[in-house]
């Protein structure tokens, strides 16, 4: 198995412009997730999913949008990028939302000039 | 949502045993209390988690007070690879409440 893989690793944007940050998992995973992770801080909920077609917001949802049409696959886009989604963003997920262990990738470093 | 609190930073020598303290003293009778660790430049990755009693796995053992108001995460032997970021967190239903605070950065001294 991959694991939860996410690509790209690094990106840089212009203020305005617009991406997706991928996010697949092989282990038919019901729960995917995306956080941002600020320097020195912790982790910030953006979006979850607790299956296909079902999606739902975290704590800083603003300015991202997030669609589940399979199992495998969450993207998270950036619909006008601005100076303050500059972060490293990580998805991860998990057998189901009750609580069990979480899976995460390896990250994408986003850099908006 | 029960909230965790850890300190900002420990240090250990290495091959020696880490103690790192989490209190949770609103937890809930049905929060599982998880323990994950960011290594440098690295998504974080799962430790141990438990509900009421101690659990040990190959990684870390995990203390759990008898209150449940405080844990501890005992790494036996602390390794160069074992410095990261640690996070203590609380979950009963879904990593929807999850909060993942700024945790515990361990530096291990050669």
């Amino acid at each position: 198995n991959a694991g939860v893989t996410q690509t790209p690793k690094f990106q840089v944007l212009k203020t305005g412009q617009s991406m997706t940050l991928q996010c697949a998992q092989d282990m038919n995973h019901e729960y995917m997730s995306w956080y941002r992770q600020d320097p020195g801080m912790g982790l910030r909920l953006i979006h979850y999913s607790v299956g296909a077609g079902i999606t739902d917001q975290g704590e800083v949802p603003n300015g991202y949008n997030v669609s589940r049409s399979t199992t495998e696959d969450f993207p998270l886009r950036l619909l006008s990028a601005a100076p303050s989604q500059t972060s490293v963003y990580f998805c991860a997920s998990s057998y189901n939302v009750g609580g069990e262990t979480q899976y995460f990738g390896p990250g994408t470093r986003l850099l908006v000039l | 949502d029960a909230k965790t609190t850890q300190p900002n930073s420990m240090e250990s020598n290495e091959e020696e045993p880490v103690h790192l303290p989490c209190n949770h003293s609103t937890i809930s009778g049905t929060d599982y209390i998880h323990w994950y660790r960011q290594l440098p430049s690295q998504g974080p990755e799962y430790v141990i988690h438990g509900l009421t009693s101690n659990v040990n796995n190959r990684m870390a053992s995990l203390a759990i007070a008898e209150d449940r108001k405080s844990s501890t995460l005992i790494l036996h032997r602390a390794t160069l690879r074992d410095a990261a970021v640690y996070y203590c967190i609380l979950n009963s239903g879904g990593y929807q409440k999850v909060t993942f605070g700024t945790g515990t950065k361990l530096q291990v001294i050669p």
